[in-house]
């Protein structure tokens, strides 16, 4: 099995564009999130999908968009590419919110904004 | 709005010797849980704790849950070096929320 699987690894964009990042799971989770992880903040979550089609706003939404059309895919939109949205991204998921076992993560995409 | 905090934040140990990660959480929190990341890798579930005095152990590390004191730790025991990462706690209220993590280096 895959697992979590994000794409791209790394990305450098320049202020103002626009990009997706991409996340995608095989293991029929409902559950879906997207983080952000900054040194000395630990993970902070932007939005996350209790299923296909629902989604909602997590701690730091803004400047970020997400849609949930299929259980296995959940990309995240940045709208306006901003020098404080560089960081590290992080995706999970699990078969319910409350993660019986832990979320799964993917490993990750190292974005640059300049 | 549930907010983790952790301490210390950074830990430098000897090989062999034993010691305690601090995990306070601000408001109820259905479950807690712990999560290792090594540098530039993805984070791991190590355990999930689901009620008042849980305790789980897994080889050096072991996990415990005080709801009363909204309190978590994790003790390491007899440290070495593979166990050098960064450990997270995460605490679940309408959505897991993070501590800052604390990063444990291992030195022989």
């Amino acid at each position: 099995n895959a697992g979590v699987t994000q794409t791209p690894k790394f990305q450098v964009l320049k202020t103002g564009q626009s990009m997706t990042l991409q996340c995608a799971q095989d293991m029929n989770h409902e559950y879906m999130s997207w983080y952000r992880q900054d040194p000395g903040m630990g993970l902070r979550l932007i939005h996350y999908s209790v299923g296909a089609g629902i989604t909602d706003q997590g701690e730091v939404p803004n400047g970020y968009n997400v849609s949930r059309s299929t259980t296995e895919d959940f990309p995240l939109r940045l709208l306006s590419a901003a020098p404080s949205q560089t960081s590290v991204y992080f995706c999970a998921s699990s078969y319910t919110p409350t993660g019986r076992v832990g979320y799964t993560f993917g490993s990750g995409t190292r974005l640059t904004v300049v | 709005e549930l907010k983790v905090e952790q301490n210390p934040l950074f830990l430098s140990m000897q090989e062999g010797k034993n010691y305690t990660i601090y995990c306070n959480y601000s408001t109820t929190s259905d479950r807690l849980y712990w999560y290792r990341q090594d540098p530039g890798k993805s984070l791991e579930s190590l355990f999930v704790l689901l009620s008042n005095g849980a305790v789980k152990q897994e080889g050096r590390l072991m996990a415990s849950l005080d709801t009363k004191a909204r309190l978590s730790t994790l003790h390491i025991t007899a440290a070495v070096h593979d166990l050098s990462a960064t450990y997270f706690c995460a605490g679940y209220n309408n959505d897991m929320r993070f501590g800052a993590g604390t990063r444990l280096t291992v030195k022989p």
